[in-house]
């Protein structure tokens, strides 16, 4: 059973197309992120959900909005997509938003713009 | 703001000795402190954490990590690598406050030989 799952895991696209990622998790957790590693590996966070609200934007272009239908699922949908976009976007999820619970992550969807 | 510093992109090593990779970090208050290992085309897998009480914590795979308060340290290590240790790694921490974002090092590349 995969806890924290994407799709897709690859994505090629033209410039200027939207796009979107779904993340859906089944560990009953309250809390979900989206992460995005650039070409270097750095790790950044860019949006927590709680319970379905946003409690994290992290200066994200409004290029760039999350979907939380429900707890168990964050998309993130991408308007209007730029060659800087490319990187490997990561969803995770962890119990609560409090600090010392660990975050369970997905395996990664890997975006390239063309 | 807080943030993480990993000196070393790569450390090599080889199997059947032990191995450190170095995390230093910086945050306002107590940390609470992570270690992800992160296998080629895969998400991060958590490893361990440090949240409070025994400075060394034991985690996954036989890996530990001791925490050092004076030195602002959570060095992870292992008494005898295996090959299959190697993958990239990254120590994160999150202040223990609210709603606070877990921010990651660059992370390190392990390299064991065989």
């Amino acid at each position: 059973d995969t806890a924290v799952s994407q799709t897709p895991k690859y994505l090629v696209t033209q410039m200027g197309n939207d796009k979107s990622i779904k993340c859906e998790q089944n560990l009953g957790h309250d809390t979900m992120y989206w992460y995005k590693q650039d070409s270097k590996k750095f790790l950044k966070i860019m949006f927590s959900y709680n319970n379905k609200e946003l409690i994290i934007n992290e200066t994200v272009p409004n290029r760039f909005s999350p979907k939380s239908p429900d707890k168990a699922h964050l998309n993130l949908h991408i308007n209007s997509l730029e060659l800087g976009d490319s990187a490997v976007y990561f969803c995770a999820s962890s119990q609560l938003p409090r600090a010392n619970t660990e975050a369970f992550f997905g395996q990664g969807t890997r975006l390239t713009v063309v | 703001a807080q943030s993480v510093a990993q000196p070393e992109d790569q450390v090599n090593v080889a199997e059947g000795n032990p191995l450190t990779v170095k995390c230093t970090y910086s945050v306002s208050g107590n940390p609470y402190l992570f270690w992800y290992v992160q296998y080629p085309n895969r998400g991060l897998q958590f490893l361990l954490k440090y949240i409070t009480g025994d400075n060394l914590v034991k985690g996954s795979y036989g890996f530990e990590a001791e925490f050092n308060k004076s030195q602002t340290s959570f060095h992870l290590k292992k008494p005898s690598a295996l090959v299959s240790d190697s993958a990239l790694y990254f120590c994160a921490v999150r202040a223990n406050s609210g709603y606070s974002t877990l921010t990651f090092g660059k992370g390190t590349m392990l390299l064991v030989s065989p």
